[in-house]
């Protein structure tokens, strides 16, 4: 089983619709969680990152349920510009204590269309 | 800033050749990664250095990769020899000092490898 594991998609919806992915990742001791943005070619940029009280950033809002060990974005009134894959990241406590180990997920592809 | 800079942007070599690919972190980043991308596996994490010291170098997946860092504003990957399977997209990311956990990297523009 990977450790961190996502529904790859696509996700196919019209502009305006709201659309949400889940990530869930099997280390309990995982530190720290993000979403990274990635477009065709091009490399990953952070989007935001996943807070245990939840957080929003204008349309998107992620939430982490470290209790099922998920963290999730939801993406309101989709635009064709979201159209992307979606990369969520956990980070856990390395072996030494000092460093930590980023993992990524497969990414979940959204194409938004007129 | 110029952001992280990966050079060759595209390599095609022959199996059996040596490759090069480097990589300039973001000025005061101290960590620094390197990551492979191919469709069938995803982004893999092959090695990342702290201070220019390999921390964890488990992903890498034989001994025919290397990886150095001698200073703080330059690390190499290179594979030796290189075979078909080594083709993918190699991104170079970095990250700044202080709560590291929680902190975000930053990714170069990547370099695509085709080995025939």
């Amino acid at each position: 089983r990977k450790e961190v594991e996502q529904d790859p998609g696509p996700f196919n919806v019209p502009e305006g619709a709201t659309v949400a992915f889940n990530c869930t990742y099997s280390n309990s001791a995982s530190q720290s969680f993000f979403w990274y943005r990635q477009d065709c070619r091009k490399e990953p940029k952070l989007l935001m990152s996943v807070y245990s009280s939840g957080n929003e950033d204008g349309r998107f809002t992620a939430q982490l349920n470290r209790a099922s060990q998920y963290i999730s974005l939801l993406i309101r009134d989709s635009k064709l510009s979201d159209s992307a894959t979606y990369l969520c990241v956990v980070n856990m406590v390395g072996p030494s204590g000092g460093s930590y180990i980023p993992t990524f997920g497969r990414g979940t592809s959204l194409i938004v269309h007129p | 800033d110029a952001g992280v800079i990966q050079s060759p942007r595209h390599e095609v070599t022959e199996m059996g050749q040596e490759v090069t690919l480097r990589c300039k972190p973001i000025s005061g980043h101290d960590y620094l990664f390197w990551y492979r991308q191919t469709m069938m596996r995803g982004l893999e994490l092959l090695i990342y250095f702290n201070n220019n010291v390999p921390i964890d170098d488990s992903g890498m997946p034989e001994d025919r990769f290397s990886a150095k860092m001698p200073n703080a504003s330059f690390s190499t990957l290179k594979i030796q020899p290189s075979e078909p399977r080594d083709s993918a997209v190699y991104f170079c990311a970095s990250s700044s000092p202080g709560l590291t956990v929680y902190n975000e990297q930053f990714f170069g523009p990547g370099t695509r490898l085709t080995v025939l």
